[in-house]
Parts: structure tokens; C-alpha cells; sequence
């Protein structure tokens, strides 16, 4: 049974990098993509972006700029690093997995259980 | 950006109350819509797939449907281990949640 496992610092400075690393465990990080969403606090959750373990990655639109995802095939991790921060990047950050074929995607399953990062001076 | 409208944001109940919950999608997301359950500090469970599909080890109890840009999903009878947060996924264009929905005891 796949698990993933969120890992990387709890408070950010402002200005600085967020990055964080999801170790998978129980399975390969091949042939699937790896999805970073985060949950800021009382509030709905916004996916931030997802690699292929080629190393193909897609963004959202409104992150786009300032987020690198990347992959580790010899580690089976992908990490995110978050430029620029704020207070409004302050959030719940989870790691998921989906399943896409040439005509659609899955939904993500399964995730990490999440990683409070804070971002404050 | 297809926007999810998730409704109600709190729902209050007692065990063996049917209850249901509803997600509305700014534009024709087809039926790539998803549900999950999350409990506080545990990862978000997979619950229903492409609309209406039950994931493999989901009680029975779990139902979903849609119509249009709208979708349901509905607990035919809660128990106590689904006191919990639902929320909406769709996976059409990108993906968008919607703000979810805490399910507590009445």
C-alpha cells in the first residue's frame, strides 16, 4: 500500500523559499503523477501543481511563477520549493498521487497526511 | 478557473440521519468530479470517483450523483465514524475543490 510522507520546515520567513520533499513508500514513483495542494488555515484546499516521474511538470496558473516541483527517481521523493513567500502562503501542504492515461486523469489517491508550514518573520 | 460551489458548509446531525451534500460546477466539468472524507489530522480518503463511482472499501452507505453541473453525494444513513469534512474535486480542467463540508453531531 502506497504512503506518502510530507516532510521539510514548519515557519518561513517572508521573502524567503518554502520547500518541502514527499517521500512515497510501498510502491514506485513511476508511471504516476505526483501532485502538491495545500489547505490555508479555515479555508478550501488549492492545488499548486504536479510532476510526472519523466519529470513533466504542469502548474496552476495563479503559482505558476513562483513554484518549482521536481522528482527524485533514485529516492522515489518529489519536492516543491515555493519562491517568494508571504503570510498568505501560511497553509497545510499535502502530497498526492493520480493516475493519468492519454484520455484523462484520476482523482488523487492516496495523500499524505500534511505539513503546517507558517510563514512568519 | 471552473469554481466549485460546495454547500452547506456546516451540516448538523444524528446518527441514522440521511444526509446529503451538494457541489456546484461553474462550467460542464463532464463527470470527472470526485468526493473525499477527511478527518482532523488524517489525509483525505477517497470516497467516490468519475461522479458516482464507489472507491473499493467504501461502505455502501455512500452514494453520489449528478445532474448537469450539479452534484450530490449522500450518506443513506450516518454513523458515527462519519463525523467528518467532505469535500468536492473536480479534475476536468486543471483541478479545483470545492470549500467542504463538516458533517457534526446534532
Amino acid at each position: 500500500q502506497v504512503q506518502l510522507q510530507e516532510s521539510g520546515p514548519g515557519l518561513v520567513k517572508p521573502s524567503e523559499t518554502l520547500s518541502l520533499t514527499c517521500s512515497v513508500s510501498g510502491g514506485s514513483i513511476r508511471s504516476y503523477y505526483w501532485s502538491w495542494i495545500r489547505q490555508p488555515p479555515g479555508k478550501g484546499l488549492e492545488w499548486i501543481g504536479e510532476i510526472y516521474y519523466s519529470g513533466t511538470t504542469d502548474y496552476s496558473p495563479s503559482l505558476k511563477s513562483r513554484v518549482t516541483i521536481s522528482v527524485d527517481t533514485s529516492k522515489n521523493q518529489f519536492s516543491l520549493k515555493l519562491s517568494s513567500v508571504t503570510a498568505a502562503d501560511t497553509a497545510m501542504y499535502y502530497c498526492a498521487r493520480r493516475y493519468c492515461s492519454t484520455a484523462n486523469c484520476s482523482p488523487f489517491d492516496p495523500w499524505g497526511q500534511g505539513t503546517l508550514v507558517t510563514v512568519s518573520s | 478557473d471552473i469554481q466549485m460551489t460546495q454547500s452547506p458548509s456546516t451540516l448538523s446531525a444524528s446518527v441514522g440521519d440521511r444526509v446529503t451534500i451538494t457541489c456546484r460546477a461553474s462550467q460542464s466539468i463532464s463527470s470527472w468530479l470526485a468526493w473525499y472524507q477527511q478527518k482532523p489530522g488524517k489525509a483525505p480518503k477517497l470516497l467516490i470517483y468519475k461522479a458516482s463511482r464507489l472507491e473499493s472499501g467504501v461502505p455502501s452507505r455512500f452514494s453520489a450523483s449528478e445532474s448537469g453541473t450539479e452534484f450530490t453525494l449522500t450518506i443513506s444513513s450516518l454513523q458515527p465514524d462519519d463525523f467528518a469534512t467532505y469535500f468536492c474535486h473536480q479534475y476536468n480542467s486543471y483541478s479545483t475543490f470545492g470549500q467542504g463540508t463538516k458533517v457534526e453531531i446534532k
